[in-house]
């Protein structure tokens, strides 16, 4: 299975800020099989982005992704006070794997 | 509007099975598929499977293999997740999300997570 490994595990940033958060592939990922979700404590996840960079229904455009091969990113343009959370990517290849989360926390 | 609404929580012992169910309304129940997702306390996400509702045909992932079992009604528009052989290992939220048809990706529409408890 293809590992995802995601950076940094924990930032810390205020409201107003452009956070970044990283996804690396252990193998190259089909762009197309590329997606990012946030979760909040006690919640389910939601689905941001998939494709790599398209966003889901009703996703403010202050998300965007990018990325491809090995390497993939979500940005958060400035940041809103319901934006932190937890953050996974996932990729699918035959099976599906989720990155191990990189959690945004307020300065 | 899309829903899925599962079963409410579970406390089994070692060794015990596990049935959770999911039930789906407000959109066409076989133009998708339904993965089965999982949350340890304090732990990421981890996938255990896919099921095609049109097909009823499933991917299970590699780790649980011979240890669950996805079925859907459509009848019923209901799919469950059977997992057998707990261990204190399987303590988690478990998560049904709908996916594209195939392949089963964007997990647009969660359910709201049923807590499985295992006691020795």
């Amino acid at each position: 299975d293809i590992v995802l490994t995601q950076s940094p595990g924990t930032v810390s940033l205020s409201p107003g800020e452009r956070a970044t958060l990283s996804c690396r592939a252990s193998q190259s990922v089909s762009s197309s099989y590329l997606g990012w979700y946030q979760q909040k404590p006690g919640q389910a996840p939601r689905l941001l982005i998939y494709g790599a960079s398209s966003r889901a229904t009703d996703i403010p455009d202050r998300f965007s992704g990018s990325g491809s091969g090995t390497d993939f990113s979500l940005t958060i343009s400035r940041l809103e006070p319901e934006d932190f959370a937890m953050y996974y990517c996932q990729q699918y290849d035959g099976s599906i794997t989720f990155g191990q989360g990189t959690r945004l926390e307020i300065k | 509007q899309v829903q899925l609404v599962q079963s409410g929580g579970e406390v089994k012992s070692r060794g015990a099975s596990v049935k959770v169910s999911c039930k789906t309304s407000g959109y066409s129940f076989t133009s998708y598929g339904i993965n089965w997702v999982r949350q340890a306390p304090g732990q990421g996400l981890e996938w255990l499977g896919w099921i095609s509702v049109y097909q009823g045909n499933t991917n299970i992932a590699q780790k649980f293999q011979g240890r669950v079992t996805m079925t859907a009604d459509k009848s019923t528009t209901t799919v469950y997740m059977d997992l057998r052989s707990l261990t204190s290992d399987d303590a988690a939220v478990y998560y049904c999300a709908r996916g594209s048809h195939w392949p089963p990706i964007n997990f647009d529409h969660w359910g709201q997570g049923t807590l499985v408890s295992v006691s020795s």
